[in-house]
């Protein structure tokens, strides 16, 4: 069965600074890889994915997302933070297409004026 | 264009009663995937409908049922409830042919008394 791993709980990153929320992934077939955000008591928005083709990803928000497959990793990154950006990321998996996502433990990400 | 919709937002239940949550897709989608967020957690996932019948399962007990009916619309059933199902419940809906991202509603925060 196909696993995420977010080894980070927490991640502070100072407004205008790069960020990344990392993410490793382990799945028998081909990945498909998908980051979203959560604010509190709601639900997850999308914000980027990786299906084929090339292995940096641009999605909502400025955020993107680097699919490198020999260190299995799909880490998300933003050139310059916003303290609107602080929030629960998660970092999902599946293994064939409109198959069952498996999800990280997720990561909080502060951004600090 | 409805996004996904959820009901009810809240609920409190006694630890034994049985609780039936709602889901109605996006338009076009024809998935249903359940997933159980505890406090401070990923989303685990319950289980997917597609075509009226389950397709795929995670690791939770029979109490956890479910059905989606012709429009696709689905109801997740949960039996004999214990404390600990107290738990955000997220619903995402998809395409299974497709390999696109899963929409989700905003949740139904379950508090098991």
């Amino acid at each position: 069965a196909q696993s995420v791993a977010q080894p980070e709980d927490q991640v502070n990153v100072a407004e205008g600074n790069p960020l990344t929320v990392k993410c490793t992934y382990s799945v028998s077939g081909n990945p498909y890889l998908f980051w979203y955000v959560q604010y509190p008591n709601r639900g997850l928005q999308f914000l980027l994915k990786y299906i084929t083709g090339d292995n940096l990803v641009k999605g909502s928000y400025g955020f993107e997302a680097e699919f490198n497959k020999s260190q299995t990793s799909f880490h998300l990154k933003k050139p310059s933070a916003l303290v609107s950006d602080s929030a629960l990321y998660f970092c999902a998996v599946r293994d064939a297409p409109g198959g069952d996502m498996r999800f990280g433990a997720g990561t909080r990400l502060t951004v600090k004026p | 264009d409805a996004g996904v919709t959820q009901s009810p937002t809240h609920l409190i239940k006694t630890r034994g009663q049985q609780v039936t949550l709602r889901c109605s897709p996006k338009s076009g989608h024809d998935t249903v995937s359940w997933y159980q967020q505890a406090l401070g957690q990923g989303p685990q996932f319950i289980f997917q409908y597609y075509e009226e019948e389950e397709r795929q399962r995670g690791n939770f007990p029979d109490r956890f049922s479910g059905h989606q009916y012709p429009n696709y619309s689905s109801e997740l059933n949960v039996n004999a409830l214990l404390l600990g199902d107290s738990a955000l419940y997220l619903c995402a809906t998809g395409h299974r042919q497709e390999n696109t991202e899963a929409f989700f509603g905003q949740g139904t925060r379950l508090t098991v008394v």
